[in-house]
């Protein structure tokens, strides 16, 4: 079983949606991270967080550490949310080789 | 600035042959690394360098090979390819080592037949 695991692992939604991805996580961390991988493959990071909830534009991330599970929501979906969304979760000792990455939730969105 | 650049974008290689994929940066990075993706898997750490001279290995290191001989330069060897090592291969850096923000290069689709 992989230490980090991600649901769905495809998405598809109408523009306008409100879509919800889910990362569930078995090891101990000190911050989980939520990456965007584009279609032409390029990766970028969009949320770093260790406690509650992050917003930055239509993107909000939350994380319940108690329940080791954290949320990567998009409101008012667009076609160009179209990507791949990687779910990272950084080890105790918060070092930059002690990461544990998702297989990624892959998000289509049709006009 | 560029960022993190890689090159080749594609390769195809026949089992046995060698060859090295380059990546660079201009941020005067200290923290390099190597992560391979391959289908329904999380990237994987191959090797990491906390700075020029220094490289480690990470979690799927055998059949790569790395140095840091720059602060801006991290390439990774594949000493004689094998049909396993087909994957997407992805650069990335860090201000250091514990800096939360990795900036990643945009991937060397790999085929080895």
């Amino acid at each position: 079983k992989n230490e980090v695991e991600q649901s769905p692992q495809n998405l598809t939604a109408q523009e306008g949606e409100f879509i919800t991805i889910n990362c569930s996580y078995s090891v101990g961390i000190s911050a989980l991270h939520w990456l965007q991988q584009h279609p032409g493959g390029g990766i970028v990071s969009l949320f770093m967080l260790s406690s509650g909830k992050k917003k930055h534009g239509r993107l909000i991330a939350t994380i319940n550490i108690q329940e080791k599970h954290s949320s990567l929501h998009i409101t008012a979906s667009h076609p160009r949310d179209s990507a791949v969304y990687i779910c990272a979760v950084r080890g105790p000792s918060g070092n930059n080789n002690d990461m544990r990455f998702g297989a990624g939730t892959r998000l289509t969105v049709k006009p | 600035n560029a960022g993190v650049t890689q090159t080749p974008k594609f390769q195809v290689l026949k089992t046995g042959q060698s060859m090295t994929l380059q990546c660079a940066q201009d941020m005067n990075h200290e923290y390099m690394s190597w992560y391979r993706q391959d289908p329904g898997m999380g990237l994987r750490l191959i090797h990491y360098s906390v700075g020029a001279g220094i490289t480690d290995q990470g979690e799927v290191p055998n059949g790569y090979n790395v140095s840091r001989s720059t602060t801006e330069d991290f390439p990774l060897r594949l000493l004689s390819a094998a049909p396993s090592q087909t994957s997407v291969y992805f650069c990335a850096s860090s201000r250091d080592f514990s800096t939360d923000t990795q900036y990643f290069g945009p991937g060397t689709r790999l085929t080895v037949l």
